[in-house]
């Protein structure tokens, strides 16, 4: 099983639509949760963090569930910009900075 | 402010020849990652280096191996590469005190070995 599980999409999303899409950790002693934006295979870019109370950046929101072992990232009034490839990414404790990435979620916003 | 630079951005080897990625940050950055990633998978950790003088493997070491010449150059090596080696690499490094917001990526490395 792997560590860290998207549904790989495409999620075709009308502009100015929402949309919401879940990861899916399976260690517990994951400790820092984060979603990156990757663009056409570029390299990865840091897009926010993912605290337990939730957190919003614009028009981002990103929840973390720990006893369910997921989180997720909704896009509201969605751009024609954020068409990308999402990746969930998990840090445990005392990992030296690894990263555990999810395969990606594929948005693709639509005029 | 060049970041992470990696080198070169593509490549074709032949099976079984051998070649070096090199990586460079210009960040005193005391970590630094080698990544690669294959179509369908996310980014799997190859060797790290969490600071100078120091090297450990990640989750797909084989068939790799690293120098961390200086706290700025971080290379990966294959010594015989095979098809299964066709993948792009990503180097990054990090200031661990900035925990992941220190993390910063270089462009990459698209390989394809024939």
């Amino acid at each position: 099983r792997k560590e860290v599980e998207q549904d790989p999409g495409p999620f075709n999303v009308p502009e100015g639509a929402t949309v919401a899409f879940n990861c899916t950790y399976s260690n517990s002693a994951s400790q820092s949760f984060f979603w990156y934006r990757q663009d056409c295979r570029k390299e990865p870019k840091l897009l926010m963090s993912v605290y337990s109370s939730g957190n919003e950046d614009g028009r981002f929101t990103a929840q973390l569930n720990r006893a369910s072992q997921y989180i997720s990232l909704l896009i509201r009034d969605s751009k024609l910009s954020d068409s990308a490839t999402y990746l969930c990414v998990v840090m445990r404790a005392d990992s030296w900075g690894k990263l555990q990435f999810g395969a990606g979620t594929q948005v693709v916003v639509t005029p | 402010n060049a970041g992470v630079t990696q080198t070169p951005k593509f490549q074709v080897l032949k099976t079984g020849q051998s070649m070096t990625l090199q990586c460079a940050q210009d960040m005193n950055h005391n970590s630094m990652y080698w990544y690669r990633q294959d179509p369908g998978m996310g980014l799997r950790l190859i060797y790290y280096s969490a600071s100078e003088g120091t090297t450990d493997k990640g989750e797909v070491p084989n068939g790799y191996n690293v120098s961390r010449l200086n706290k700025r150059e971080f290379s990966l090596r294959l010594e015989s590469a095979a098809p299964s080696q066709t993948s792009v690499y990503f180097c990054a490094s990090r200031k661990p005190e900035q925990g992941l917001y220190g993390y910063t990526f270089g462009s990459g490395t698209r390989l394809t070995v024939v």
